[in-house]
This record gives C-alpha cells, structure tokens and sequence, in this order.
C-alpha cells in the first residue's frame, strides 16, 4: 500500500525562523493535505493541494504540490510560538474509494 | 457550524472486553472515517463510511468493525480488546468523498 515518508521525526527552531518540511510518497497522488495537531485535539486542515505544481498559501503557511505528485512541501515563515504541534502530511491516490493516508508527522518546538 | 463530535472523551477497559466509540458528523457530510493514533504511529486509517456503506477498510483484524447510520453518525467497535489496542481513535467527515477531512477530537482509549 501507499506510505509516506515524513522526516525529521522532531525540529527545533527558534521564534522568527522559517522552517521547511517535506513529504515523500513511493505512489502518484492527485491530493495532497497538511494538517497541524495540537495536544488533546484532533488534526486540523492547513492547506489542500489538488494540482501538480500548485503553491497555495495560508497566511505564513505555504505549500506546494510537487511536480512528480509523489511529493510536498510545506513553508511556515516567521515562526511563533503558537506554530508548536506536529504537522501531518495526507495522500489521496486516483479512484473512487481510495483512501487518504498520513505521514507519522513531524513534531515542531519553536524556542522563544 | 458544529463540528465532528465524538464520544466518550476517554474510555478505559480491560483486555478482552468490548469497546464501542461514537461519531457525529458535521451537519451535511455523508462520509465518515475512522483512524488509529497510537504512539509513534501516526494516523493508521481504519474504516471508511459513505452514504451506509463502508466503502474501504485498513489493515486491521476482523475484531475492529463499524457501522453508519441513516443520520449519517458512525460507530466503531472493538471486539477482544487487547493491550496494543490503547490509542487516541480520530473520527473525521467529509462532505464528498473526494473532499479534505474533517477531524474530531478523540476519544482516548486505555486496554489495562
């Protein structure tokens, strides 16, 4: 089945940096989702890609649709506190009842 | 707008037992999805629901099993409980099938 490959596990950064997280798939997807949780809560969407190439943005947030749509990116500049939480990437393949899969998430600490 | 409601928050059983964990979507989304967090592990998709019918289901034993109902709630059941089974269970809906999902807040299960 499809898995996606999210690395570093954790990332420490310092308030005000910008910080860049990836995710990898060994299959074609034609949707890719970024979700943040935040301790106690569930996942919530961040930003929803649907076409190769796509960069959408969402305040400091961007991200981007990878050109091989095996592959996304997600940008936060300007890191503040409140960004700590673990980031998931989701994959949808093509065909009606195929289901969204997740990265293990990355956790971020941001250092005031 | 309510969103995906679930409950209990917290649910503590003992291995063998029977465990059984609700969802209520968001007001007009027909599809439910269910997914395992366990430590570590990310988000491991579990069963899938649209309009009644489950439409995919993960790699997961016969013991975990749900249903949707006409209102389009779901419930999640887990039959012979065992240790490996404790995690926080995440119901999610959608609107369409193809559609970014929507997250719950969990209900957090302990197999003593």
């Amino acid at each position: 089945g499809q898995q996606l490959n999210q690395s570093p596990q954790s990332m420490f950064i310092q308030e005000g940096e910008d910080v860049s997280m990836n995710c990898t798939s060994s299959s074609i997807f034609n949707t890719w989702l970024w979700y943040k949780q935040d301790p106690g809560e569930g996942p919530v969407l961040l930003i929803a890609l649907y076409k190769a190439g796509e960069l959408t943005p969402n305040g400091r947030l961007t991200a981007q649709f990878g050109i091989t749509r095996k592959d996304s990116f997600l940008n936060i500049s300007a890191s503040i506190p409140s960004d700590v939480g673990i980031y998931f990437c989701a994959g949808r393949p093509t065909g009606a009842n195929s289901k969204l899969t997740f990265g293990k998430g990355i956790t971020l600490s941001v250092r005031p | 707008e309510a969103g995906v409601t679930q409950s209990p928050t917290h649910l503590i059983k003992t291995r063998g037992q029977q465990a059984t964990l609700r969802c209520s979507p968001i007001s007009g989304h027909t599809s439910v999805y269910w997914y395992q967090q366990a430590l570590g592990l990310g988000l491991q998709f579990l069963l899938w629901y649209d309009e009644g019918e489950e439409r995919n289901r993960g790699n997961f034993p016969p013991r975990f099993s749900g249903r949707q109902f006409p209102n389009y709630s779901s419930e999640l059941n887990v039959n012979a409980l065992e240790l490996e089974d404790s995690a926080l269970y995440l119901c999610a809906s959608s609107p369409l099938m193809a559609s970014p999902l929507h997250f719950g807040n969990g209900t957090r299960l302990t197999v003593t």
